[in-house]
């Protein structure tokens, strides 16, 4: 079974800051790797995922994340935050094979400030 | 990507009452998830339905409580049955078809009060 921690459950920065949103998972088998983010009264919008290949996936709005097999993490990060990056960001790991069924962390707020 | 209607988008309900959450993609799909996100909570997955089977549901989730219906592969309904107050949830369906090594995609969600 997979499990996916999100470290942080609320996250404030401010405007023009750098931040590290950090995911860390546990899986027995091969994963896929997403970031997804939820604005407020919003669906969800997928930032970027990491399938295969390079390990520095770049997404939308300026993110990226790295997933690091050793360390079993998928931190998200962005070099310079701005006010409308204020949401909910969700990591999501998904099985390679099978079920292909997503399980989510519980969700990091960033909240930038001005 | 495909586009998917999910319906109501939201409705307020009486205890004890039951609702029907409908699913419809533009396109044919392989397999349906459902998914639940209870309030400041992250999203829970409920079941997954394929066409022609019964849906495969996870732990802590009945088929009495949340029983689902794929007659074809562009549809799919969940309902959820005798609702209480702490079925109030945003409820998403999720589609997804070969190839599986791709991103997951979502309605825009129904949103449940009971009261």
């Amino acid at each position: 079974a997979q499990s996916v921690t999100q470290l942080d459950s609320q996250v404030p920065v401010f405007e023009e800051a750098p931040v590290e949103l950090r995911c860390n998972y546990s899986s027995s088998v091969s994963v896929y790797l997403f970031w997804y983010v939820q604005y407020p009264n919003q669906g969800l919008q997928l930032l970027l995922k990491y399938l295969s290949g390079s390990t520095l996936v770049k997404g939308i709005n300026g993110f990226e994340a790295e997933f690091n097999k050793s360390q079993t993490s998928f931190h998200l990060r962005k070099p310079s935050v701005h006010i409308s990056d204020t949401a909910e960001y969700f990591c999501a790991v998904s099985e390679s094979s099978g079920t292909y069924k997503y399980i989510f962390g519980t969700g990091t707020r960033l909240k930038v400030l001005a | 990507s495909a586009v998917i209607s999910q319906k109501p988008s939201r409705d307020i309900c009486q205890r004890g009452t039951s609702l029907t959450i409908q699913c419809q993609v533009d396109s044919q799909v392989t397999m349906m998830f459902w998914y639940r996100q209870q309030p400041g909570q992250s999203l829970t997955l409920i079941a997954t339905a394929n066409q022609g089977s019964e849906a495969t549901y996870e732990s802590g989730f009945v088929i009495d409580k949340f029983p689902i219906s794929r007659p074809n592969l562009t549809f799919s309904t969940l309902t959820v049955s005798n609702m209480s107050p702490e079925d109030s949830s945003i409820y998403l369906c999720s589609p997804k078809s070969p190839p599986m090594n791709t991103e997951a995609f979502f309605g825009q969600g129904t949103r449940l009060t009971v009261v």
